[in-house]
């Protein structure tokens, strides 16, 4: 059972573009969502994060977008760059969790082509 | 320094062989994790210790095994290797009273053939 969809899989656009990802969830328990970055032979590192009370979050080129009614969360790149290149990753993790356990996505591989 | 360290970050397995992973922190953090990552799928949680309390999930209860003689260090053991544990092991690190940010190791590639 999956809780946690991205999608797409993988996108790919030009420099200076938007770039869109897309996460849903189905467990209306899930109240905190962190957005990790990966790069190849790094380790996954905290990006940007919302709890659900927000419907936006933003830190310089990144927002959050959420939308609790459907269930439904975006991060925005704006102006993109290939540095951004990576792997991004959604994240949920239940308020009833003293800790965190983190229920991930798949995964959206992101390509910025110059 | 926010660094989880990982050793080995390869490893080969024979089939049937026990498999031992170390994982390290210095931010003096309560809880420790081990994720298994799979290609094309998502990080799955395996088991978490809290202080020296072992919690592991109820899909993975008899696969993996953990230890954690300190708080600073965490294995993950593997009786018998097979094919299926072929994977990406994340080792990361968290603390109940700075907030829920998560910092992860780079991870150890385990191959078993």
């Amino acid at each position: 059972q999956q809780q946690v969809r991205q999608s797409p899989q993988s996108l790919t656009v030009w420099e200076g573009e938007t770039a869109i990802l897309n996460c849903s969830y189905e467990n209306s328990a899930f109240d905190y969502f962190p957005w990790y970055q990966q790069f190849p032979g790094e380790g996954p590192a905290l990006l940007i994060a919302i709890r659900s009370v927000s419907d936006k979050k933003e830190d310089g080129r990144f927002t959050i977008f959420f939308n609790k009614r459907e269930k439904k969360l975006s991060l925005h790149i704006t102006d993109s760059q290939p540095g951004d290149s990576a792997t991004y990753f959604c994240a949920a993790s239940p308020a009833s969790s003293s800790f965190s356990k983190l229920v991930f996505g798949q995964g959206t591989s992101l390509s910025v082509v110059p | 320094d926010t660094t989880v360290k990982q050793n080995p970050r390869y490893k080969l397995a024979r089939v049937g062989k026990p498999v031992n992973l170390i994982c390290s922190q210095t931010m003096n953090h309560d809880t420790m994790y081990w994720y298994q990552k799979k290609p094309n799928q998502a990080p799955k949680l395996l088991l978490f210790y809290y202080d020296k309390i072992l919690n592991r999930e109820a899909d993975t209860f008899e696969k993996f095994q953990s230890s954690r003689p300190n708080n600073s260090f965490c294995s993950l053991y593997i009786g018998s290797a097979g094919l299926e544990y072929s994977a990406m092991y994340l080792c990361a690190s968290s603390s109940r009273d700075r907030g829920t940010e998560v910092f992860f190791g780079k991870g150890t590639r385990l191959t078993v053939v």
